[in-house]
């Protein structure tokens, strides 16, 4: 049974429009929410995360909204670059001393010049 | 900068054969990672080790095994490779301080034939 759930397999934005990313969860443990970018053949790459007590986190372009009563949370990425084309995973982790990350199944954004 | 690294990055191998996947980190983390990543798929959780001498399986059910003799040392190993265990391995770590996040190698791109 899928923890994070990531339902859209693909997004296509312009460059210079916002990039709107959504994750879903079921696990109410959960209590640190992340986002990482991933190329092709490349390990993922950190990019935000969001403790489960805020609303909001924002860095640079890119900020992590969640809400917790619908458990869902939204990565944007504002204004979307080509240079931002790749596939975005979210992940959840219950912290504390036995940290793990369990990984939505990504979706590929594609930012078209 | 994340420090951590798999070797190696590819790597084509016939059916029987074993196979050692290394993974080192210059970090001093205690937790180290093994994640199996298909393509469209989530990463999957099949090893984990919280320090020197601790190991234990992950979410997903792997015939593969891992070791941990030094912090910075965990490699993965299959005793006899099969065409199932073609995949993208990942190897991450974590610190106990600083951020949320664990640092991702490369990965290990395995093709079994």
């Amino acid at each position: 049974d899928q923890q994070v759930k990531q339902n859209s397999p693909s997004l296509s934005v312009q460059e210079g429009r916002i990039s709107i990313l959504n994750c879903d969860y079921t696990n109410s443990m959960f209590d640190y929410f992340l986002w990482y970018k991933k190329y092709p053949a490349e390990g993922p790459t950190f990019l935000i995360s969001i403790s489960s007590i805020k609303d909001k986190n924002e860095d640079g372009r890119f900020t992590v909204f969640l809400n917790k009563s619908a458990k869902h949370l939204s990565l944007h990425i504002v204004p979307s670059q080509p240079g931002d084309s790749a596939v975005y995973f979210c992940a959840a982790s219950s912290g504390g001393s036995n940290y793990k990350l369990t990984f939505g199944k990504g979706t590929l954004l594609t930012v078209n010049p | 900068e994340a420090d951590i690294y798999q070797t190696p990055r590819y790597l084509v191998i016939g059916t029987g054969k074993k196979i050692t996947l290394e993974c080192s980190q210059t970090m001093g983390h205690d937790k180290m990672y093994w994640y199996q990543q298909d393509p469209g798929m989530e990463l999957h959780l099949i090893h984990y080790s919280y320090g020197v001498n601790s190991t234990e399986k992950g979410d997903l059910s792997s015939e593969s095994t891992v070791s941990r003799i030094r912090t910075e040392h965990f490699p993965l190993t299959l005793e006899s490779a099969r065409p199932s265990h073609t995949s993208q391995y990942l190897c991450a770590s974590r610190g106990d301080r600083g951020g949320i996040e664990a640092f991702f190698g490369q990965g290990t791109r395995l093709t079994v034939v």
